[in-house]
Formats: structure tokens, sequence, C-alpha cells
């Protein structure tokens, strides 16, 4: 079946610029996480969706990233007023529910490039 | 809190030689450990997990880990590279006292020598 899908798969933006970047989970899985890979911060948690409980915000690095899952399906992360150190790949995650003994399956991620 | 370390930041072996590729744990829990692979340009592919069934896992492509308690230890081996192993690993770990997210290790970049 469909794996987790995410657009664009790079994204090239000037300084000061807002982002949207979005993710397709796997259908049915009700878990969804957003991770950032960075050269300076390797693979960091940001934000976990679970079904229609609040979201878990305790990765975001500043007020500048938010994100939303509409619907309980699609995400869309988004970066506002961009800075340089903001280049990253952004990795979305998605397992069937919430728990530790659950897959996550990932997408190919989103390459940002800040000028 | 739980925490991974991967021991070596690159790996080199011959093709043919046995892969190993450290990684330690910390957690005041039992742990569910994973390893993950992430090949030039693509996302990140489960190779194996530890959720505490077996102290052996088998995964994809040849690999298993083995869950050593008395060691902190989850090291990752192949007996027989291939050239098509060359990748990134990701040792990780999950935190679920957090919505259980991922903490994953600075990885290992394994290459393989013809």
């Amino acid at each position: 079946g469909a794996g987790v899908s995410q657009s664009p798969s790079n994204k090239v933006t000037e300084k000061g610029k807002d982002v949207e970047l979005r993710c397709d989970p796997i259908s049915g899985h009700t878990a969804l996480y957003w991770y950032r890979q960075s050269l300076g911060q390797g693979l960091e948690f940001l934000i976990y969706f679970q079904g229609n409980s609040a979201p878990d915000k305790s990765g975001l690095p500043s007020d500048r990233f938010s994100a939303e899952r509409t619907g309980g399906s699609v995400s869309t992360l988004t970066i506002q007023r961009t800075q340089q150190e903001d280049s990253a790949v952004y990795l979305c995650a998605s397992s069937p529910r919430q728990g530790p003994q659950e897959t996550q399956y990932f997408g190919p991620g989103t390459r940002l490039l800040v000028l | 809190a739980q925490s991974v370390t991967q021991l070596g930041s690159h790996v080199s072996v011959s093709e043919g030689a046995l892969v190993l590729l450290r990684c330690n744990y910390s957690s005041s829990v039992p742990p569910y450990l994973f390893w993950y692979v992430q090949y030039p340009n693509q996302g990140l592919q489960l190779l194996l997990k530890y959720t505490s069934a077996a102290t052996l896992v088998k995964g994809i492509n040849g690999f298993e880990a083995e869950f050593k308690k008395s060691e902190t230890s989850f090291h990752l081996t192949k007996p027989s590279a291939h050239m098509s192993d060359a990748a990134e690993y990701f040792c990780a770990v999950i935190d679920y006292s957090s919505a259980s997210k991922i903490i994953f290790g600075s990885g290992t970049r394994l290459s393989i020598r013809p």
C-alpha cells in the first residue's frame, strides 16, 4: 500500500519568507509525528498528533513553527519568517496508533534550504 | 529519561566482512529500541525493533541486533557486508514518557570497500 508522502520534496526560500510543508500519512494511521534532520542537531522530534487530542508541541524550536492536522489525516508544518538555521530535512512519520511498541513509518522528507 | 549513544560516526568494512555498529542505551524503564537505515537521499526505513519479546532480533536485509541488559547495549550486526549496505544507520529509543516520540542517536555512516 501507499506509504507516507511529503511535499514538496525540495524547497528553496529566501530568509524571512513563510513556508508550508505537507505530510500525507498512511491511511488509517492515527498518530503523526514531525522530525527535523539537520547537520548540527541530528534527528530531533518537533511535534506529535494523536487522533483528536491536543498535539504535543514540546519539540518545536520557536514560536515561528506551527503545525496542524486537518480531519485527522493530512498535516501541514508551517515555518514563519524563515531563518538560515531552519535549513534541514523535515521528516514526517505515522503509526497505526500511539504507543512505544508501534512502528513509525517515515516519509521521504522535505529538504528545505533558506538562503 | 531515555537516550542512545552510537559509537563511531563512520565505519568502513570490506565487502563480505562482518558489520558491527555499536549502540548503547540509557533508560530508567525497560526500553523499546530500534535501528533505522537511511540510504542516500531517502527517508528512514526500519531495520528492526526490540520490544522485549526476544533478546536477539532479526531484521531485514540480513541484519540482526542483540539486546544485552547487562551491557546496556543493542549492537547491530550482519555477517557479510554487501555494497548495497552502504548507508547511514540510526539507533533509536522510544521516549514513552512523552508521546512515544523517537530519540535518535547521532548516526553511523557505513561504507563498504570493494
